[in-house]
């Protein structure tokens, strides 16, 4: 089975700007999960769809938001971006069935300037 | 909500010698928990999962980790350290949602570094 896929693996955007970035998951997974890590405040839960429904928000503003296709492919989309957005995005895979256990991608590198 | 916390964000092993890992979970309800290890500029790969079956939990690449309830505890243990084990090791817990849904909460992280 092909794994988590992210894409891009590496971005560079301009303070301002929006970003638009993609997750594939598992095949057969139903639920995408969106985490940023950065060094300051680590790993940190943004919002996770299940069947095309966001289901879950974590503590972030508005300026970032998702959404996820019929075949489950999940995009997560930052508006507006700020200098504090550079991080890493994951995206994480779950099966539903299963005990919580997620599957991470490689992760899209953002780096505003 | 609950939460993690691992103790020392670095840790020096000698190759060859046993790795300890710290981490101690707020739950209270029985808790979901995982390591996680994570390599330069990777997305974090899943080495075990604690799901109330056995509290020694065998992983992969050598590590396992016990559940101690009366001390809050799972620690990730590996008896003999290789160069390739140096990476950022990640506790974590996992979060029933009243969406219906999980997320995982994550503890600070903790850098192996191995050394000749």
């Amino acid at each position: 089975k092909a794994g988590v896929t992210q894409t891009p693996r590496y971005l560079i955007k301009t303070r301002g700007q929006q970003v638009t970035l993609s997750c594939s998951p598992i095949s057969g997974h139903r639920s995408v999960s969106w985490y940023q890590q950065t060094p300051g405040q680590g790993l940190q839960f943004l919002f996770e769809y299940f069947s095309e429904t966001q289901r879950n928000k974590g503590n972030f503003p508005g300026r970032f938001s998702g959404r996820q296709f019929s075949n489950s492919r999940s995009e997560m989309n930052v508006s507006t971006l700020e200098l504090g957005d550079s991080a890493l995005y994951l995206c994480a895979s779950r099966d539903t069935g299963g005990a919580g256990e997620a599957f991470f991608g490689q992760g899209t590198r953002l780096t505003v300037v | 909500a609950q939460s993690v916390t691992q103790l020392g964000s670095h840790v020096s092993v000698s190759e060859g010698a046993l790795v300890l890992l710290r981490c101690n979970y707020s739950s209270s309800v029985p808790p979901y928990l995982f390591w996680y290890v994570q390599y330069p500029n990777q997305g974090l790969q899943l080495l075990l999962k604690y799901t109330s079956a056995a509290t020694l939990v065998k992983g992969i690449n050598g590590f396992e980790a016990e559940f101690k309830k009366s001390e809050t505890s799972f620690h990730l243990t590996k008896p003999s350290a290789h160069m390739s084990d140096a990476a950022e090791y990640f506790c974590a817990v996992s979060d029933r949602l009243t969406g219906g849904g999980n997320k995982l909460t994550f503890g600070t992280g903790t850098q192996l570094k191995v050394e000749l």
